[in-house]
C-alpha cells in the first residue's frame, strides 16, 4: 500500500519570503513522486515529478522539491513566495511498477497563503 | 503540455436526472484514465480507473451501477452519474495517463455537479 501525509493543512507566508509546503510517502518500492497545484473550481496542475537522478528537481513557476529517501520526504519549495501562489497543493506518489495503469495516492492537501 | 479537456465544466440538474461527464485527451493517447471526486476541502478521492477497450475498475465502496465509466477509445472516457441525487453533489475530476508511468498524470478541469 503507498500513502502520503501532508503534516501541514496550511502555510502562511509573507510575499517573498521563502516557502517550504512538506510532504512525506510510504511506497513498497522505489517511489514516483509528484507535486500539483489547485486554483478554485479547478482541476490539477503538474508541478514537478522526481522519478530518478538528482534528489533536487526543479519545476513550473520557480518551484523545487527535494527528495530525502532516508526521511521519506519530499518538500515543495520556492525561495522567493509570490501572492499568486496562494492555492491548494498536492503531494502524490506512486510506485515504478504498473507503468501508466497505477493511480497516484494523494496527501490531503495544504493550502498556501502569501500574504503581500 | 498534455490537454486533458473536462466538459461540462458546471452541472445544475432535478434529482433522479442522469448526468454524463466526458473527459478527452487532446493531445495524447491515454491508455489509462482515472475519475477522482473531490468534497470541498479535502483531496482527492480515487473512484475508479479505465482503461481503454476494457472494464473499469472501481474503488471500494464506489457503486458501479451508480457511476457508469465508459472508456471506448484512447481519447475519450466517459463518466455517467445515473439517476443523481443530492448526495452526489460533488467536484468530479478525470485525470488521463499514457503508457509510461514516468511521465505524470495530466487532469481536466474538473466537473462541479449541483443535484437539486
Amino acid at each position: 500500500a503507498q500513502s502520503v501525509a501532508q503534516p501541514e493543512d496550511q502555510v502562511n507566508v509573507a510575499e517573498g519570503n521563502p516557502l517550504t509546503v512538506k510532504c512525506t510517502y510510504s511506497v513498497s518500492g522505489n517511489p514516483y513522486l509528484f507535486w500539483y497545484v489547485q486554483y478554485p473550481n479547478r482541476g490539477l496542475q503538474f508541478l514537478l515529478k522526481y522519478i530518478t537522478g538528482d534528489n533536487l528537481v526543479k519545476g513550473s513557476y520557480g518551484f523545487e522539491a527535494e527528495f530525502n529517501k532516508s526521511q521519506t520526504s519530499f518538500h515543495l519549495k520556492k525561495p522567493s513566495a509570490l501572492v499568486s501562489d496562494s492555492a491548494l497543493y498536492f503531494c502524490a506518489v506512486r510506485d515504478e511498477g504498473g507503468a501508466g495503469r497505477r493511480a497516484l495516492t494523494f496527501g490531503s492537501g495544504t493550502r498556501l497563503q502569501v500574504q503581500p | 503540455g498534455a490537454v486533458v479537456s473536462q466538459h461540462p465544466s458546471w452541472v445544475i440538474c432535478k434529482s433522479g436526472t442522469s448526468v454524463k461527464i466526458e473527459c478527452r485527451s487532446l493531445d495524447f493517447q491515454a491508455t489509462t484514465m482515472f475519475w477522482y471526486r473531490q468534497f470541498p476541502k479535502q483531496s482527492l478521492m480515487l473512484m475508479a480507473t479505465s482503461n481503454e477497450g476494457s472494464k473499469a475498475t472501481y474503488e471500494q465502496g464506489v457503486e458501479k451501477d451508480k457511476f457508469l465509466i465508459n472508456h471506448a477509445s484512447l481519447t475519450l472516457s466517459t463518466l455517467t452519474v445515473t439517476s443523481a441525487h443530492p448526495e452526489d453533489s460533488s467536484f468530479y475530476i478525470c485525470s488521463a495517463s499514457g503508457l509510461l508511468g514516468k511521465q505524470p498524470q495530466h487532469f481536466g478541469d474538473g466537473t462541479r455537479l449541483s443535484i437539486l
